[in-house]
């Protein structure tokens, strides 16, 4: 069985810009998750996504927006790029949503805002 | 506010010795802790996990232990191998399916 996986696996934008990712969970999985990795604050949750519904987010601005389709696949999408935003984003995939479900993750999008 | 807390970046353990990861919460609604391993250009794996309503998790070379009234966790790897270096996190749950990480532990096993 395929493991998750996201797509582009390295990009460089400008202040400004804005970015899309995407994330393919394995198959058969319906929950999304998005976490952002930096050095100095280890993983931190952006948002979960279930049956095209964001069921859960973090606490990060409203630049930044996901979304979830049909067939599982999810993109996040970061607007208005700003240097701190280069970060390392890994998506995870689960069965179900909710505790308790195993969450896989896919080896992430680097991100360099320059 | 970082709810979920490695205090040590980085440890280095001979080959064959024991390895003693910690980890250290605030929020007394996590019900579900776990431990993810994650290499170099790769996303984390899941390597074990323990609920609340145990203090001991044991899955052949790892063993999880749960404080809950000190609010502590920590991961003991035994004999540490080379393979097990690797960056740690912790992580915790609530009801949803959100997990907290903590800042992660870099191990190193040195042969």
């Amino acid at each position: 069985k395929a493991g998750v996986t996201q797509t582009p696996r390295y990009l460089i934008k400008t202040r400004g810009q804005q970015v899309t990712l995407s994330c393919s969970p394995i198959s058969g999985h319906r929950s999304v998750s998005w976490y952002q990795q930096t050095p100095g604050q280890g993983l931190q949750f952006l948002f979960e996504y279930f049956s095209e519904t964001q069921r859960n987010k973090g606490n990060f601005p409203g630049r930044f927006s996901g979304r979830q389709f049909s067939n599982s696949r999810s993109e996040m999408n970061v607007s208005t790029l700003e240097l701190g935003d280069s970060a390392l984003y890994l998506c995870a995939s689960s069965l179900q949503a909710g505790s308790y479900n195993e969450q896989f993750f896919g080896p992430g999008t680097r991100l360099t805002v320059l | 506010d970082q709810q979920v807390k490695q205090n040590s970046p980085s440890l280095s353990v001979q080959e064959g010795r024991i390895s003693i990861l910690n980890c250290d919460y605030t929020n007394s609604m996590f019900d579900y802790f776990l431990w993810y391993k994650k290499y170099p250009a790769e996303g984390p794996t899941f390597l074990i996990s323990i609920s609340s309503i145990k203090d001991k998790n044991e899955d052949g070379r790892f063993t999880v232990f749960l404080n809950k009234s000190a609010k502590h966790l920590s991961l003991h790897i035994v004999p540490s191998q080379p393979g097990d270096s690797a960056v740690y996190f912790c992580a915790a749950q609530t009801g949803a399916n959100n997990l907290f990480f903590g800042t992660g532990t870099r191990l190193t096993v040195i042969p």
